[in-house]
């Protein structure tokens, strides 16, 4: 399994929106409503942003939100803030093993 | 509050072992499937194994069969990974995390993480 498609950067003025892409093959991305998205501060752990394509966690604001189009899935921060500046990594189930394919992560820059 | 922690990493030769450690609390562990993923340095997320409720099912990515073993004790809500044969590309940042209950389909929670350094 290879790693999903993720633009190397993205950035964005405070208030703006961005959207991160993440490109897989039908095996994983396609073949599956099992998207997660994934937001890391440097020399932090990963924290949970949306899963299954569109659904936000507790907690999360809804400022996140996941969309999913064939074998492309897409996170959408509105309203940039600050401390939304971090990496973000999808992650899509793949069925066979490994059943998890993490995708190349984006660094988000709020300018 | 769910909590995870990991403990164990340090610096090992080229084909010596280690025991990454995973302690779990604030929920009742013996109902998820448990994951390790881990990090190199300045590089992206990579999961490595899985592990079922009760133990009876184990899975691993390729690079890591034959030599890595995960295991759990549900009596002491905890998550391990035997490392065998270590390798300088197993070097990284390892995270015990939690799958998500009804549709293991993402990782809810996460464990701060262990740093592993394979170096001679």
């Amino acid at each position: 399994q290879s790693a999903l498609t993720q633009p190397r950067s993205v950035s964005g003025s405070p208030g703006q929106s961005v959207t991160i892409s993440c490109t897989g093959t039908s095996s994983d991305v396609g073949g599956y409503n099992y998207v997660s998205w994934y937001q890391q501060h440097p020399g932090k752990a990963p924290k949970l942003m949306i899963y299954d394509v569109s659904k936000r966690p507790s907690g999360v604001p809804d400022r996140f939100s996941g969309s999913k189009s064939g074998n492309t899935a897409s996170l959408t921060i509105s309203g940039l803030q600050a401390e939304d500046e971090a990496d973000y990594y999808c992650c899509s189930y793949a069925g066979s093993y490994p059943p998890y394919v993490f995708g190349t992560g984006t660094k988000v820059t709020v300018l | 509050e769910v909590q995870l922690v990991e403990s164990g990493g340090g610096l090992v030769q080229p084909g010596g072992s280690l025991r990454l450690s995973c302690a779990a609390s604030g929920f009742t562990f013996s109902s998820y499937w448990m994951s390790w993923v881990r990090q190199a340095p300045g590089k992206g997320l990579e999961w490595v194994a899985n592990i079922k409720q009760d133990g009876s099912e184990k899975y691993y990515v390729d690079s890591v069969k034959g030599r890595f073993t995960i295991s759990r004790d549900n009596a002491k809500n905890s998550l391990y990974l035997q490392m065998n044969s270590l390798r300088a590309e197993d070097t990284a940042v390892y995270y015990c995390a939690r799958e998500l209950y009804r549709t293991r389909s993402a990782f809810d929670y996460w464990g701060q993480g262990t740093l592993v350094t394979v170096s001679s």
